[in-house]
């Protein structure tokens, strides 16, 4: 059985580095979603690709972020010139159309 | 706007009671689902139960069961004959149906440790 996979599962960057996270999301499904979640808070909307398209992006995805399924497979989410306050747990989840949003494992990162 | 709020930060309770866990929503939205998800100290989020707005059941899976009241904006998750490793914290979410918008709203959880 294969859930929502992460990579890589804990990242420590410096301050200015620029990271990239890997989701692989459930073969069949084609909704994909970013959240992020920061210590004592529930996790928060980033962005959402239906196939390839990108279909909405939250307000918290600053011009630094930027996110692509470019098969409308797998997703990677980039973070350019990261910042101590970028620190968080980075989750993502897909979907079949508007069915139930099943998790990864999640992408813990730490900006020193 | 949407929002979730959970007002129990922690609870306690004895392994084999049930345990109720507080969700209050705030949406204008007709056609929503309200979810809760679990999430052990690993991080991963873990489905647990899902409750439409229309549904006129409440939903149960298992041990879990929501106490969907509509007319009072509440879906609360009951965990009954609570076990060790439902030691984790909790997410109520929801989300709304039609249109574009795909994301789930959480509240800010609650934290439940079970006792032996």
């Amino acid at each position: 059985d294969t859930g929502v996979s992460q990579n890589p599962r804990h990242k420590i960057t410096k301050r200015g580095q620029n990271v990239t996270f890997r989701c692989d999301p459930i073969s069949e499904h084609n909704r994909l979603y970013w959240y992020r979640q920061t210590l004592g808070q529930g996790p928060e909307f980033l962005t959402y690709f239906q196939n390839e398209a990108q279909l909405e992006k939250s307000r918290l995805l600053s011009d630094r972020f930027s996110a692509e399924r470019p098969k409308g497979s797998f997703s990677t989410l980039e973070i350019q010139r990261t910042e101590q306050g970028d620190s968080a747990m980075y989750l993502c989840a897909s979907s079949f159309d508007t069915e139930t949003q099943y998790f990864g494992p999640g992408t813990r990162l730490l900006v020193l | 706007a949407q929002k979730i709020t959970q007002t129990q930060p922690g609870m306690f309770v004895q392994e084999k009671e049930a345990v109720t866990l507080d969700c209050t929503y705030d949406t204008s939205d007709q056609s929503y689902g309200l979810f809760w998800y679990k999430q052990p100290s690993s991080g991963e989020m873990i489905f647990l139960i899902y409750q439409g707005s229309y549904d006129e059941q409440n939903a149960t899976e298992g041990r879990y069961s929501l106490n969907f009241q509509k007319a009072r904006k509440s879906a609360n998750l009951v965990i009954s004959a609570s076990q060790l490793g439902d030691s984790a914290m909790y997410f109520c979410a929801m989300r709304k149906y039609g249109g574009s918008q795909g994301n789930l709203i959480f509240g800010k959880g609650t934290k439940l440790s079970v006792k032996p």
